[in-house]
């Protein structure tokens, strides 16, 4: 089976702009889960998506937002970037009934 | 609050030692324990998934234990090679719904 896949891998965006980033899960993976990784913070959760709805929200501002299309590809929506949303965005697929997470390679942004 | 601590933060052995790494999480109602490496600017791989009801898992060399009465879990790693240097991260999970929250990570370095 091929891996999870994350579009774009690198991404140069300025302040005040939006971005959307793209996951495919492994297929028959229904479950969708996004993490932010900074130097600072580490890996924190953002959102959890299976079968089109949001199951988990982590502590981020609405400017953060996702969805999931019928097929289980996921997209992630940032508005109004800031400095500090500069990171590694990471997307996991999750395997039931385990429960193991498959990661993709993740998307570097930078806000400028 | 759950959190998950992962001491020390860095660790460089010789080529050849057997190594535990330590993980410890603040909530024992823990619905399962992963651990996973990271390679510089690349995504997660999965290494183990313990269940809350199982005590270890083992995957060739590497073996790893979860104690949820005193919220700790450790990732053995025998006759460690130079391809085993990169972060590990402990990530536990305290639901169903694939949002798990991770440790900080511990760098390992492997001298030749």
């Amino acid at each position: 089976k091929a891996g999870v896949t994350q579009t774009p891998r690198y991404l140069i965006k300025t302040r005040g702009q939006q971005v959307t980033l793209s996951c495919s899960p492994i297929s028959g993976h229904r479950s969708v889960s996004w993490y932010q990784q900074t130097p600072g913070q580490g890996l924190q959760f953002l959102f959890e998506y299976f079968s089109e709805t949001q199951r988990n929200k982590g502590n981020f501002p609405g400017r953060f937002s996702g969805r999931q299309f019928s097929n289980s590809r996921s997209e992630m929506n940032v508005s109004t970037l800031e400095l500090g949303d500069s990171a590694l965005y990471l997307c996991a697929s999750t395997e039931f009934p385990q429960e193991t997470q498959y990661f993709g390679p993740g998307t570097r942004l930078l806000v400028l | 609050k759950q959190e998950v601590t992962q001491i020390p933060a860095a660790l460089s052995v010789p080529e050849g030692e057997n190594l535990v790494l330590n993980c410890s999480f603040t909530d024992s109602a823990i619905y399962n324990l992963q651990w996973f490496r990271q390679d510089p600017g690349k995504g997660l791989t999965s290494l183990l998934l313990i269940q809350s009801s199982q005590r270890e898992q083992t995957s060739g060399r590497l073996n790893a234990s979860l104690d949820k009465s005193s919220g700790r879990s450790t990732l053995y790693i025998a006759a460690s090679q130079p391809g085993d240097s990169a972060t590990y991260l402990c990530a536990g999970s305290y639901s169903s719904a694939s949002k798990i929250i991770f440790g900080s990570g511990t760098r390992l370095s492997i001298r030749p």
